[in-house]
C-alpha cells in the first residue's frame, strides 16, 4: 500500500457526462499528479500541483481541469466525456515539486465511458 | 517518435533466469531515471531510481544508465514468478520539467516456474 488513495475505484457513465475523480496523497506529501493509463498512449502525464498551486502541465485536454485543496487532496474533473478517454486514471504524491523526488501511485480510478 | 521507446515484449523467462529489460530515449534533458512494476489492475510501485549515468543495485535488482547512448537498463537476477508484472520506464528532466514522468511503453515479463 503505497499511502495514496483514490476514489472511486471504478466509474461508467455514458458519452457526454462529467465525472470527478479524487486524490488523497500520502500524509506530508505536497506535490500531487494525475496520469493516464490507456492501452494505446500508454502511462501519459496530465497535470501536476504543489501545496495548491498548479506547477507541470502536460496533454491534458481542455475538457479535463483539476486542482487541489487546502487540506492537499486533488480532484480530477473531466467533462464532455468521450469513448476514447477511457482509461485508468491515476494520482501521484510526492514530497516536493521537483523530478528528484519518488513519485507514489495510488491504486487508480478505471474509467468506463459508455 | 516517441521521447521514451521501450521493447513492450512480451517476454517470458523460466524460474531462475536473468531477466534484462531496456528502454532508449531521445531527450538528452532527462537525468532522473526510474524502473516501476505494475502488477495487473495495481498502481505502478517505484523499484529502482538513478539520478544522471551509473549503476545502482538493490538486492536482485540492477539498474544502469548510460547517458552516452541515451540508453537505460534494468537487469533481475534470479527471477521469480512473484516478478511477472508490467516494467515500466520513467524519466525526468528537473528543472522546469518539475516532476513530470515521461514513461516507456511497459514491458510485459512472465516467469514460469
Amino acid at each position: 500500500d503505497s499511502g495514496v488513495t483514490q476514489t472511486p475505484k471504478h466509474l461508467i457513465t455514458a458519452t457526454g457526462q462529467r465525472v470527478t475523480l479524487r486524490c488523497s496523497p500520502r500524509s506530508g506529501d505536497l506535490s500531487v499528479y494525475w496520469y493516464q493509463q490507456s492501452l494505446d498512449q500508454g502511462l501519459q502525464f496530465l497535470i501536476q500541483y504543489y501545496n495548491g498551486e498548479e506547477r507541470a502541465k502536460g496533454n491534458i485536454l481542455e475538457r479535463f481541469s483539476a486542482q487541489q485543496f487546502p487540506d492537499l487532496h486533488s480532484e480530477l474533473n473531466l467533462s464532455s466525456l468521450e469513448l476514447g478517454d477511457s482509461a485508468l486514471y491515476f494520482c501521484a504524491s510526492s514530497v516536493a515539486p521537483d523530478g528528484g523526488y519518488t513519485q507514489y501511485f495510488g491504486p487508480g480510478t478505471r474509467l468506463t465511458v459508455l | 517518435q516517441k521521447e521514451v521507446e521501450q521493447d513492450p515484449g512480451p517476454l517470458s523467462v523460466p524460474e531462475g533466469a536473468i531477466v534484462s529489460l531496456n528502454c532508449t530515449y531521445s531527450n538528452s534533458a532527462f537525468q532522473y531515471f526510474m524502473w516501476y512494476r505494475q502488477y495487473s489492475r495495481k498502481g505502478p510501485e517505484l523499484l529502482m531510481y538513478t539520478y544522471s549515468s551509473g549503476n545502482k543495485e538493490d538486492g536482485r535488482f540492477t539498474a544502469q544508465v548510460d547517458k552516452s547512448s541515451k540508453y537505460i537498463s534494468l537487469f533481475i537476477r534470479d527471477s521469480q514468478p512473484s516478478d511477472s508484472a508490467t516494467y515500466l520506464c520513467a524519466m525526468n528532466a528537473g528543472g522546469t520539467s518539475y516532476g513530470k514522468l515521461t514513461f516507456g511503453q511497459g514491458t510485459i515479463l512472465t516467469v514460469h516456474p
